[in-house]
């Protein structure tokens, strides 16, 4: 079946850069996404890359994604106090009824 | 603009009261959708409403209820819910155009529900 896992925690300095990583197993995923969620409020989409890419830039936000792997990261450049969140990756494949398959959720925490 | 309302943003209620939640969306999208998000978990899909008609069920108990009066809008209706059922319930939409090959869905700020 469909699994998507991703490490629980991770902690970084205010200013340096945080990679949060994810793996798949659907090979069928045609979009993957990773969407943001700071306490008590919903989820907002950050941004999402397409199975045939690579690489995705937007701002200070970058997505790489190894189809041959099934492993996508997300990562922030110069980490604010305002990232710390929950960040969620989801996958949605062609046969999943549109339906997203979402990680556990990794906490980053940004230490001033 | 990518918004999706839900209303109320919290809501406090008995094991024997009958309440509803609201979702709102003027975006033009065909799909709606319930989560339910216990605490430190991922949102678990409840139901998805295609083209205003229910499309997906999750198993979920009778004591929820969904309904899609028109495209733009999505209410659950509670009825005898049990403390378990406190959660973050969250509404989402997206755009379901035919043939096209991604439905990202845009999420709402949820409701924060707690049944005594």
């Amino acid at each position: 079946g469909e699994d998507v896992e991703q490490s629980l925690f991770l902690s970084v300095r205010e200013g340096d850069s945080s990679v949060i990583n994810c793996t798949y197993t659907d090979s069928s995923s045609t979009y993957l996404y990773w969407y943001k969620q700071e306490p008590g409020a919903g989820l907002q989409l950050l941004t999402y890359i397409f199975s045939n890419m690579d690489m995705k830039q937007d701002q200070r936000l970058t997505v790489l994604l190894n189809k041959k792997d099934k492993h996508l990261s997300l990562r922030i450049a110069d980490t604010q106090t305002g990232d710390s969140a929950i960040y969620f990756c989801a996958e949605i494949g062609m046969d999943s009824s549109y339906k997203l398959i979402f990680g556990s959720g990794t906490r980053l925490l940004v230490r001033p | 603009d990518t918004e999706v309302t839900q209303t109320p943003k919290h809501l406090v209620m008995g094991m024997t009261n009958k309440k509803s939640l609201k979702c709102e969306q003027h975006m033009g999208h065909r799909a709606m959708y319930w989560y339910k998000q216990k605490a430190k978990k991922p949102p678990e899909l409840m139901f998805v409403y295609s083209y205003e008609k229910l499309s997906i069920n999750e198993s979920v108990p009778s004591r929820f209820s969904p309904e899609c009066p028109n495209s733009s809008l999505l209410n659950l209706h509670l009825h005898a819910l049990q403390p378990e059922d406190s959660a973050l319930y969250l509404c989402a939409s997206s755009l379901r155009e035919s043939g096209y090959s991604t439905d990202t869905q845009y999420f709402g700020p949820g409701t924060r529900l707690t049944v005594l």
